[in-house]
């Protein structure tokens, strides 16, 4: 059974860097699969953040872009986030998720299969 | 803004058959995939594919697409599947982006 884990700091001051780290068990991040990262502001809707592939392809929500750096460290068998320069808008539950996207029978497939269990991350001084 | 719309709710009867919807200019090329979250919960797949459900998603969950609208439709609706649904699929741009519906939030009266 795949799992996911995220850890990392619950409180964050604002102008700071956001970082989280998302353990996988039951799987090996380097047989292949993207890995992503999705948040949720309270009472909000999801918001995809980013998705990095096993050998390390990234690919960024261009809203946060220019914040935003997603790695992976294969011996570990995890995979990272960090956000800089945060705000209380960067307020949210922090998902890691196995991102899966491939071809279907007439269209693309894509979904985030395996989720882990979310961690509330507060940007305040 | 999101590239997929949801309505934002939708309530159904006790027993009775519903269908949320989803549209984007990007499901004419990529199936959509659903989850379904509970408070406090994290998001569960229940859809992906053509209409495709994971081990232990009940079958009256199934899905369904028509030009650019995705649909999940919940036939026999029970007390249990009062939540809000997601879709989610890739950006219309052609780039590896990933996009999530609003969500709906679903009552069963």
């Amino acid at each position: 059974q795949v799992q996911l884990q995220e850890s990392g700091p619950g409180l964050v001051k604002p102008s700071e860097t956001l970082s989280l780290t998302c353990a996988v068990s039951g799987y090996s991040i380097s047989s292949g699969y993207y890995w992503g990262w999705i948040r949720q502001p309270p009472g909000k809707g999801l918001e995809w953040i980013g998705s990095i592939y096993h050998s390390g392809s990234t690919y960024y929500n261009p809203s946060l872009k220019s914040r935003v750096t997603i790695s992976v460290d294969t011996s570990k068998n995890q995979f990272s986030l960090k956000l800089s320069s945060v705000t209380a808008a960067d307020t949210a539950v922090y998902y890691c998720a196995r991102d899966y996207y491939g071809s279907g029978s007439y269209y693309w497939v894509v979904y985030f299969d395996y989720w882990g269990q979310g961690t509330l991350v507060t940007v305040s001084s | 803004s999101s590239e997929l719309t949801q309505d934002p709710a939708v309530s159904v009867a006790l027993g009775q058959t519903v269908r949320i919807t989803c549209q984007g200019d990007s499901l004419r090329s990529y199936y959509a995939s659903w989850y379904q979250q509970k408070p406090g919960q994290a998001p569960v797949l229940v859809i992906y594919g053509k209409n495709n459900r994971p081990s232990g998603i009940p079958d009256r969950f199934s899905g369904s697409s028509s030009g650019n609208t995705a649909s999940l439709t919940i036939t026999g609706a029970q007390a249990e599947d009062e939540a809000d649904y997601y879709c989610n699929s890739r950006d219309s741009s052609g780039n590896h982006l990933r996009v999530f519906g609003g969500g709906t939030k679903l009552t069963v009266l």
